[in-house]
């Protein structure tokens, strides 16, 4: 079926690399979410795009963590100069209408 | 504390026990309800989603909200080992709502044969 997909959905980054996770909507959603998961945690909003718009970015850590989504489809999380705290699984979603909202399988980054 | 609480378990129950899994919130300002399934894994898949306070059901699985409490739960019939999963609750809604979802830390639970 045409789900959201992710990629890669295995990364791992020595401390200090640059690492760039990728996310495929389904087809006509308008709305795109990242959220960060810490292992034995619920998913933690990072940052919200609606078309290629980005309208909140509260949640994202810090200024090494930057999010686009130049066309308003494809969305790409960039976190530059990776620490062992941004070890997480990284989930993506989108929404139609921005209230329900279909999550991607995830990218499981660990940081050495 | 955290806005969304909930128990992470784990939970375990016999094959065809009904289950209860409950999550307690503080922000009056949440309006959309919604309890999301996580195998291990695997990104979360949505079960129920409800809008303000009652009751909802859809074959096994029935969620119920209580506003003036602050409490939703959800409700398995009974249960099959492949209900065995991480349970998630997730909330949103207020005046700058932008749709994030605020989750709890999840339930694992266990249904055995």
């Amino acid at each position: 079926g045409a789900g959201v997909s992710q990629s890669p959905r295995y990364k791992v980054a020595k401390r200090g690399q640059d690492v760039a996770l990728r996310c495929d909507p389904i087809s006509g959603h308008v709305s795109l979410f990242w959220y960060q998961q810490a292992l034995g945690q619920g998913p933690e909003f990072l940052t919200y795009f609606q078309n290629e718009a980005q309208l909140d970015k509260s949640g994202l850590p810090s200024d090494r963590f930057f999010a686009e989504r130049p066309e308003g489809s494809v969305s790409t999380l960039k976190i530059q100069r990776t620490q062992q705290e941004d070890s997480a699984v990284y989930l993506c979603a989108s929404s139609l209408t921005g209230d329900t909202q279909y999550f991607g399988p995830g990218t499981r980054l660990t940081v050495l | 504390q955290k806005e969304v609480e909930q128990d992470p378990g784990p939970l375990s129950v016999p094959e065809g026990a009904i289950v209860s899994l409950n999550c307690t919130y503080s922000n009056s300002a949440f309006q959309y309800f919604m309890w999301y399934r996580q195998y291990s894994r695997k990104g979360p898949e949505l079960l129920m989603y409800t809008y303000s306070s009652g009751n909802k059901e859809d074959g096994r699985f029935t969620a119920q909200v209580d506003k003036s409490s602050k409490y939703i739960s959800l409700f398995i019939r009974d249960s099959q080992p492949s209900d065995s999963a991480t349970y998630l609750c997730a909330m949103s809604g207020g005046s700058s709502n932008t749709g994030k979802l605020i989750f709890g830390q999840g339930t694992t639970l266990q249904v055995k044969p």
